[in-house]
């Protein structure tokens, strides 16, 4: 059975202080891997699509990489409005297009 | 309109209701789904819409009743529902997947069954 298991459940930070978050999954043939922002009584927000291990992407201060059991997101200098809570999902080969996901990553940034 | 919309965005009902929540994608996108999110739990896939034809059911009670009508449209039919059906559910959408596999969500119904 495919397992997404993020960690750590909740994480505080200061302004500036950089950290990463960490998606491990266990999955029958990766087709892709996935990362959400989810700000309160919204729906998710599509940050980075990985699908092979060794890839790398970026979007301001976040940088996705992604190896053969996990994934980790860098935050880099956050800011308060990086406060959400954080999603990673994995959908395997074999043509169902289901998405599993893990419980989320709630991060607060105090200015 | 842009992205994926849902409506309403909140519901209150009683258990003995008819009342259905209404997904639209303005993304050109094939494929469509319903997932449930409730407190302290991941996201629960519902089902999925191919081109109109649903290719996933995800072992859900027969009070939750998907229809879509077309490619951009996707409605979930409620009936007789109970408490533990509370939660937020989300719609969203991908591309043909042979290309592309990101399914991008909308904003949620706040679903709340009295």
């Amino acid at each position: 059975e495919d397992q997404v298991t993020q960690s750590p459940e909740a994480l505080r930070l200061q302004e500036g202080e950089s950290s990463s978050l960490n998606c491990s999954y266990t999955v029958s043939g990766l087709r892709g891997l996935f990362w959400y922002r989810q700000d309160p009584g919204k729906g998710p927000e599509f940050l980075f699509t990985l699908y092979s291990a060794g890839e790398e992407k970026e979007k301001e201060r976040l940088k996705a990489t992604l190896t053969k059991k996990e994934s980790f997101l860098h935050i880099t200098a956050p800011k308060p409005e990086d406060s959400a809570t954080y999603l990673c999902a994995v959908q395997a080969q074999g043509g169902s297009e289901k998405l599993v996901f893990g419980k989320g990553t709630k991060l607060t940034v105090n200015p | 309109e842009t992205g994926v919309t849902q409506t309403p965005r909140h519901l209150v009902m009683g258990m003995t209701n008819k009342k259905s929540l209404k997904c639209e994608q303005h993304l050109g996108h094939n494929a469509m789904y319903w997932y449930k999110q409730s407190a302290k739990k991941p996201l629960e896939l519902m089902f999925v819409y191919n081109f109109k034809e649903q290719t996933e059911n995800n072992s859900v009670p027969s009070r939750f009743s998907p229809e879509c009508p077309n490619s951009s449209h996707l409605f979930l039919h409620l009936h007789t529902l109970q408490p533990e059906d509370s939660a937020l559910y989300l719609c969203a959408s991908s591309q043909d997947y042979s290309t592309d596999y990101t399914q991008y969500f909308g904003p949620g119904t706040r679903l709340t069954v009295l």
